[in-house]
């Protein structure tokens, strides 16, 4: 079964800087998609960025942009001159070809420094 | 505007009692999926469809029941709701066979069982 990891439960970064959120899989498939969801207090759930595991190309979207290692089965996002809109909870998830179910990490709450 | 909704919003509830979680979308996906969200655990999933008619059993099953009469409902329900059922529910929707789809998300039942 496919899992899901982010190590970092909390992390802060003081605003206009850069950070970057890991996020580990481990998967035996060769073929699947890699999402990151925002989750503002709100609570409402959005789409951050999304990568193809058969491109080798990192996804960007503005500010935020993956590295995507599929050797080492790493999915980092990386969120550039950080804003304090970008407060969330963010959540890593992986999306199998062969089963329609998409599994999520526990998430990574960032909060953002003034 | 085309969504997904979710009712109630939140609800407190007896244990013992029976209750139903609404969700309703128009954008006509295939896929439909119930996640409930407690802290430090994620989204983890209770049971999904991939079309009318056929239900499938997720992560966390036990105590949840579901039905897909059409493409557009999706309702969960807890026959005897128990303290541990305490949670966010999420429904979500996407593209079938599209599996760069990312998932749609309502915007959440608070679901308290006291």
């Amino acid at each position: 079964a496919q899992t899901v990891t982010q190590s970092q439960p909390e992390m802060s970064v003081q605003e206009a800087e850069t950070v970057t959120l890991s996020c580990t899989y481990d998967t035996s498939e060769s073929d699947y998609y890699l999402f990151w969801y925002k989750q503002p207090p709100s609570r409402q759930m959005i789409l951050v960025i999304r990568q193809e595991a058969y491109k080798q190309q990192n996804a960007t979207e503005n500010r935020f942009s993956v590295n995507f290692q599929k050797a080492a089965k790493s999915f980092s996002l990386k969120i550039s001159d950080s804003q304090l809109g970008d407060a969330a909870m963010y959540f890593c998830a992986y999306r199998s070809i062969q089963r329609d179910k998409i599994i999520f990490g526990k998430g990574t709450r960032l909060h953002i420094l003034p | 505007i085309a969504g997904i909704t979710q009712a109630p919003t939140s609800q407190i509830l007896a244990a013992g009692r029976r209750m139903t979680l609404r969700c309703t979308q128009d954008m006509r996906h295939n896929a439909m999926y119930w996640y409930r969200q407690d802290l430090g655990l994620g989204l983890r999933l209770i049971h999904y469809s991939n079309t009318a008619g056929t239900t499938g059993k997720g992560e966390v099953p036990d105590g949840y029941s579901v039905s897909r009469a059409n493409t557009d409902d999706f309702p969960l329900t807890l026959a005897s709701a128990v303290p541990s059922q305490t949670s966010v529910y999420f429904c979500a929707s996407s593209a079938e066979g599209s599996y760069n789809s990312p998932l749609h998300f309502g915007n959440g039942t608070r679901l308290t069982v006291t």
